[in-house]
């Protein structure tokens, strides 16, 4: 089973809040990644990252930021939420081509 | 760009039959698939992985990879209602530990397993 955990589960709060996004993983992976992804929709890779000190945005536009100081902690944040970043987001990290998935948060901007 | 596709469904199975699921990749360099099952509203779940042409068995489910024609399928024997998710096809490049690497994933079928 994978170690890889996202605090909170569930998010709601107010537009123009600054809000992190917490990954953490206790594998030791040096990759890891945040997708998005819409009720019934695809993941899109946003952020990630292959080691410390190292990221990179994905393929998909957003307006959040991450880093990653040390190599079992991933956090995203938003500096100014909006209803528009109301979805879904996945952290997920890979130690071999396996990539395994935290619980997700559900964040709704209000 | 790397594309993979499925179809996205849904697909309607009675308990106890065999559910097919097929994905098609376009990146011939691939060596790494993946099937993910993902429950609505929670992250996806590796199930299967397979690298090697040909089938790989676990229990009631079955992964079928065929590199020339790039296609990779999963069988669901004896399809129960918990079986009801969406199953998500990824693919890897080489993997070779340090530097970059990504999945692919396609946008997943939707299985309903009907009692």
């Amino acid at each position: 089973e994978a170690d890889i955990y996202q605090t909170p589960r569930y998010l709601v709060i107010g537009t123009g809040k600054k809000i992190t996004l917490e990954c953490s993983q206790t594998m030791g992976h040096d990759k890891m990644y945040w997708y998005q992804q819409d009720p019934g929709m695809e993941l899109h890779l946003i952020h990630y990252s292959y080691g410390v000190n190292s990221t990179e945005k994905g393929d998909l536009s957003s307006e959040s930021t991450v880093s990653r100081i040390r190599t079992e902690h991933f956090p995203l944040t938003l500096e100014s939420a909006r209803p528009s970043h109301t979805s879904q987001y996945l952290c997920a990290s890979t130690g071999g081509p396996e990539a395994f998935f935290g619980q997700g948060t559900r964040l709704t901007v209000v | 760009q790397k594309e993979v596709e499925q179809n996205s469904g849904p697909l309607s199975v009675p308990e106890g039959a065999i559910a097919s699921l097929n994905c098609t990749y376009s990146d011939r360099g691939s060596q790494s698939f993946f099937w993910y099952r993902q429950y609505s509203g929670k992250s996806p779940e590796l199930i299967m992985f397979i690298y090697s042409n040909g089938d790989k068995e676990d229990g009631r489910f079955t992964a079928q990879l065929n590199k020339a024609s790039q296609y990779v399928s999963l069988l669901i024997r004896d399809s129960q209602p918990s079986d009801s998710a969406t199953y998500l096809c990824a693919v890897g490049p080489p993997y070779s530990g340090a530097g970059s690497y990504q999945l692919t994933f396609g946008k997943g079928t939707k299985l309903s397993v009907i009692p």
